[in-house]
């Protein structure tokens, strides 16, 4: 069963603006953990900002927040005043506590416009 | 941040021939590495958990024989494509946990002829 979605295949957003990226999970572990990753073209996997399941308060990274609602399983990405070097592909990924692994969604490609 | 080194990244080999990626944890220790392959604008997929100083863990439907896997150090962990063939051509991409957290290498680029 499919533990992380992305239904946003590809997104447009103007230099400045901020934009969302959205991401739901499934699971039934009261622990876990959740990740944000972005691809730029060049490959590398950046890792950007953690929840964790118990965290009271919504993660924040700079320009980055994680818009966690535990009880809608979602765990949204805002990126803020949007640059150019954003776009990218952007990763949402979760690890149960009782597991090592991650689980990634298909991603997110964000294109930026000046 | 915790630095994750990936080398080469990019190879071109013959079909047949072996080729061998290093992963590198620069500044933390790593018990624990990841093996990741990549298509196309498709999602990660996850080859196999390397673990220091024991055996390889393999998902379901990776080669053991083709995929091999060495971890010899806290900071070291290698991949290496055995006999080589076009459709091994991929984006190879390793990470390293620390303090709960992925870091990932920047990725190889394999191409076999």
């Amino acid at each position: 069963a499919q533990k992380i979605t992305q239904t946003q295949p590809g997104m447009f957003v103007q230099e400045k603006e901020a934009v969302t990226l959205d991401c739901t999970y499934d699971t039934s572990d009261p622990s876990y953990g959740l990740f944000w990753y972005k691809q730029p073209s060049s490959g590398e996997m950046i890792f950007l900002i953690y929840q964790g399941s118990y965290d009271q308060q919504n993660a924040t990274e700079g320009r980055y927040s994680l818009n966690f609602q535990k009880a809608r399983k979602s765990a949204n990405l805002v990126i803020s005043a949007s640059q150019l070097g954003d776009s990218a592909m952007y990763f949402c990924a979760m690890r149960e506590f009782n597991d090592y692994k991650l689980s990634f969604g298909a991603g997110t490609t964000v294109t930026v416009r000046a | 941040g915790a630095v994750v080194s990936q080398h080469p990244s990019w190879v071109i080999c013959k079909s047949g021939t072996s080729v061998k990626i290093e992963c590198r944890s620069l500044d933390f220790q790593a018990t624990t590495m990841f093996w990741y392959r990549q298509f196309p604008k498709q999602s990660l997929m996850l080859m196999a958990t390397s673990n220091e100083g024991s055996k390889a863990t393999y998902e379901q439907g990776v080669e053991k024989d083709k995929f091999l896997i060495n971890h010899a150090s806290l900071t070291l962990s290698t991949l290496t494509v055995t006999s080589a063939h076009p459709e091994d051509s991929s984006f190879y991409i390793c990470s390293a946990q620390w303090i709960n957290i992925q870091y990932f290498g920047a990725g190889t680029r394999l191409s076999v002829l």
